[in-house]
Parts: C-alpha cells; structure tokens; sequence
C-alpha cells in the first residue's frame, strides 16, 4: 500500500542552524502538507503545497520556515534559523483532493531536537 | 483556542466491549471530520471520516457518529482489541475543504484491557 515518507527520523541540530526536513508523498497524491506536534502538544497545521506554490499556511509558518518541492518526489522543510522552541515531531501528509474529497495521509515523522 | 475538543486524555476498556470516543467542535464552518490512530513514534494513520450531510459512517469495526446541532461527533469501535490501545485524534477540516489544514484535538488515550 502507498505511504507517505520521511526523512530523517530524528534529527538534533544546534540552535542557529539551518534544517531540512523530507518527505516523499504518495506518488498520485497532488496536495501535501506539513504539521508539528510540540510533546505532550496536539497536532498543528503548518503548511499547504499545491501546484508549486503555497496555498495556506497558519501563523506559526513564520519567515524562518520555507517549503519546496525540488523534483517530481520529495516536499521539503526548511528552516532557516532554529530555536529551541522548534523541537518537535514535524509530520508531512499528502491528499489526493481536498476536504472530504481527498484524505490525508501521514508520514512516520521526523523528530527534530534543538539544543 | 481549541476549536476541536477531546475532555478524555484517556479511556480504558475491557477487551471485547465498546470503546466509545467523544469529540466536540466549535467552529461552526467544519464541515469534514475525520479520526486518526496513533502509536509512539508513528504518525497519525487514518481510521474513518464522516462528511456533515451524514449523521453515520461505518467501517467494519468503527463507526464514526455526527449531531451537527450539538456539534459532537464519536467514534465507537466494537468490539474492542488489545491492537485498538493508541492514541486517537478527532480532526476537522472548514467548509469546502480548502487547503486549510486539519484542525486537531489533543487526542485520547485509549487504553484496551484483556
């Protein structure tokens, strides 16, 4: 069965540094997503992709975040300048459609420790 | 702001019986919502959804029960098995799906005793 992706599983990086974090979405899927979960904190939206381009994004999805899509498979995470604060389980998801046409299907995660 | 509510951290059930999970929602705009399973250090896997044109969607073991008016869903699975002991999310998504992302609960932990 398809699933989605992820890369690295875990991932501690120093306070300042650049990360990117990646995703492989189910191959016919066309909308993808990022989210977070803080410990012990509910799951978050961060981010749509569809079509190259960002479609919504919520306020935690500051400047330091950026997202891509650099070739026909993977959907990348990016940011720029951690913090401390960004230590979280990041999950990427994709949809065949949107709403209730198209569900959405999780990765395994990356676990990202900022020290 | 918890637009979608789970009051349960944690559920536990005998083997067997039915485990019935409660959600609420406040916004008025979901108009799709949807239950994820989750093990530690695995993302959520998709169990079963339910559009607002219904009041009842089943799937084998789980059904997924809505009343818009109270704006309350559930998710009953019957009967239940030591594999159904998780963490389970209610999620909603706003009219016309969008690509809003899933606004999610803060899960229960569900707790299958043999």
């Amino acid at each position: 069965e398809p699933e989605v992706t992820q890369t690295p599983s875990h991932q501690v990086t120093q306070m300042g540094q650049e990360v990117i974090l990646r995703c492989v979405p189910i191959s016919n899927h066309l909308y993808f997503y990022w989210y977070r979960q803080i410990l012990g904190q509910k799951v978050e939206f961060l981010v749509s992709f569809y079509n190259n381009e960002i479609s919504e994004k919520s306020e935690i999805f500051d400047d330091q975040f950026s997202v891509e899509r650099p070739d026909g498979s993977n959907f990348t995470l990016k940011i720029r300048s951690t913090k401390l604060e960004d230590s979280a389980m990041y999950f990427c998801a994709s949809s065949e459609a949107l709403g209730h046409y198209g569900t959405q299907y999780f990765g395994p995660g990356t676990r990202l420790l900022v020290l | 702001d918890q637009q979608v509510k789970q009051n349960s951290p944690s559920l536990s059930v005998q083997e067997g019986r039915i485990s019935i999970l409660n959600c609420d929602y406040t916004n008025s705009m979901f108009d799709y919502f949807l239950w994820y399973k989750k093990y530690p250090a695995e993302g959520p896997t998709f169990l079963i959804s339910i559009s607002s044109i219904k009041d009842k969607n089943e799937d084998g073991r789980f059904t997924v029960f809505l009343n818009k008016s109270a704006k309350h869903l559930s998710l009953h699975i019957v009967p239940s098995q030591p594999g159904d002991s998780a963490v389970y999310f209610c999620a909603a998504n706003r009219a016309g799906g969008g690509a809003d992302g899933l606004t999610f609960g803060k899960g229960t932990h569900l707790i299958i005793q043999p």
